[in-house]
């Protein structure tokens, strides 16, 4: 079955520190999607990111990127000069031949000023 | 363009009653997804409907819970006799596919906090 892993369930920086969210999945499947999202305190989910299983070369949006490793399992997201506008609960999610995403318990990432 | 929307956003009933709630997907897609997401946890599957019908409602926890979607846009989630361990978050979802490919990330609406006393 498949299970999303999301070992810090919280963590606390000051703004501009570099923060990185682990992800570790499970899936019996070859081909599989991984997401993130991010829950800010209004409570809606937001979309930030997909990849699939057949790419593995890491991603860069501004000052998000996401790292993934088919070798351990891991999808991992790192914000780099933290703000204040970053703090929220993030979630990793998986797709794979199931018709529901699977997530994982959610990190909440406060940062300070 | 506009997002998912549900509504009421918040309901709050009493053990026994029954509820409905609502989610309006994104113009378009034929795949929509509701999820329960209780206090400090990820969301957790219900159900999911492509176009009219039911594809996989294994996320259901029991009988008291029903959806449906006629026309295959809104879709409406009903439980009945509720409980008070069903307070939590309901979140609705909608994507263009549901399989491989591109179009499958789905979108959240704002969900509905249900509260039964």
């Amino acid at each position: 079955a498949q299970k999303v892993t999301q070992a810090q369930t919280e963590i606390s920086v000051v703004e501009k520190e570099d923060v990185t969210l682990d992800c570790v999945y499970e899936t019996r499947d070859t081909t599989y999607y991984l997401f993130w999202y991010k829950q800010p305190p209004s409570g809606e989910l937001v979309f930030l990111i997909r990849r699939n299983s057949f790419d593995e070369q890491n991603e860069i949006s501004g000052r998000y990127s996401w790292n993934f490793q088919k070798s351990t399992s891991s999808f991992n997201f790192t914000i780099t000069a933290s703000q204040v506008v970053d703090s929220a609960v993030y979630f990793c999610a998986l797709k794979d031949a199931g018709n529901m995403l699977t997530f994982g318990g959610g990190t909440r990432l406060m940062v300070k000023p | 363009g506009a997002g998912v929307s549900q509504t009421p956003s918040n309901k709050v009933t009493e053990k026994g009653k029954y509820v409905e709630l609502r989610c309006d997907p994104i113009s378009g897609h034929t795949a929509l997804y509701w999820y329960r997401q209780s206090l400090g946890q990820g969301p957790e599957f219900l159900i999911y409907f492509q176009g009219t019908g039911a594809a996989d409602d294994s996320g259901l926890p029991n009988d008291r819970f029903f959806a449906v979607r006629p026309e295959g846009s809104v879709s409406t989630l009903k439980i009945q006799r509720t409980e008070r361990g069903d307070s939590a978050v309901y979140l609705c979802a909608s994507s263009l596919t549901n399989g491989v490919g591109g179009g499958n990330e789905q979108f959240f609406g704002p969900g509905t906090r249900l509260t039964v006393l």
